[in-house]
């Protein structure tokens, strides 16, 4: 039962480098998300993506790319890695739109940007 | 902008008692409110979630309650016990209905 896996899971860079990181999913869902979840903040939405090629901003997108080129995986890149950028990273997945039904989420990855 | 507000963002209370979490929400148009459990170090889980259209939703010891006219939801959990410790998530659904908007959270410490 893989379901929606992140990697890596843990990862430390440098300010300025360019980092991408991987979400996967096994369930065929249409909506893919990705949230970053800092302390005081909960959980902030950066994109989210309703079928391959369909992507959008979300609360905090700046300094984020994605893609999602195929329906089961949604990468998700900091291109010049900042420090306020160090967070914990959620993938999610649903059948339904966003607010409309359950979100399955990813374990998640800790980034350090130093 | 939309806006989910939750409170209290910490809540302790003894083995048996109840605890009440509350959120508000800005956009009358939300029509969706799911409640994530996130356990220490663990992804964030629906553990209950309720639509517009219905004022209170139960499952075991858990229950939320909606009032659309003051745009508030709540959780409320009965009987709490040491493996309830977690933080909580309250959502509501955006305006487009495309993405939720969470609170920032409720960290409940159940003590036996």
């Amino acid at each position: 039962d893989a379901g929606i896996t992140q990697s890596p899971r843990y990862k430390i860079t440098e300010t300025g480098r360019q980092v991408t990181l991987m979400c996967h999913q096994t369930w065929s869902h249409s909506y893919m998300f990705w949230y970053r979840q800092d302390l005081g903040h909960g959980l902030r939405l950066i994109y989210y993506s309703a079928a391959a090629d369909i992507t959008d901003k979300g609360e905090v997108p700046d300094g984020y790319v994605v893609s999602r080129s195929k329906t089961e995986n949604f990468p998700l890149t900091l291109e010049s890695a900042t420090r306020s950028q160090t967070s914990v990273y959620f993938c999610a997945s649903s059948e339904l739109s966003g607010g409309a039904g359950e979100q399955f989420f990813g374990p998640g990855t800790r980034l350090t940007v130093l | 902008g939309e806006n989910v507000e939750q409170h209290p963002s910490t809540l302790s209370v003894q083995e048996g008692d109840s605890a009440v979490i509350k959120c508000t929400y800005s956009d009358s148009a939300s029509n969706y409110f799911p409640w994530y459990k996130q356990e220490l170090g663990k992804r964030p889980q629906l553990i209950i979630d309720i639509r517009s259209n219905v004022g209170e939703k139960k499952d075991q010891r858990i229950a939320v309650t909606l009032n659309k006219t003051a745009k508030h939801f709540s959780l409320h959990i009965t009987e709490t016990q040491p493996e309830d410790s977690a933080v909580y998530f309250c959502a509501a659904s955006s305006q487009a209905g495309t993405a939720l908007i969470f609170g920032k959270g409720t960290t409940l410490s159940v003590s036996s």
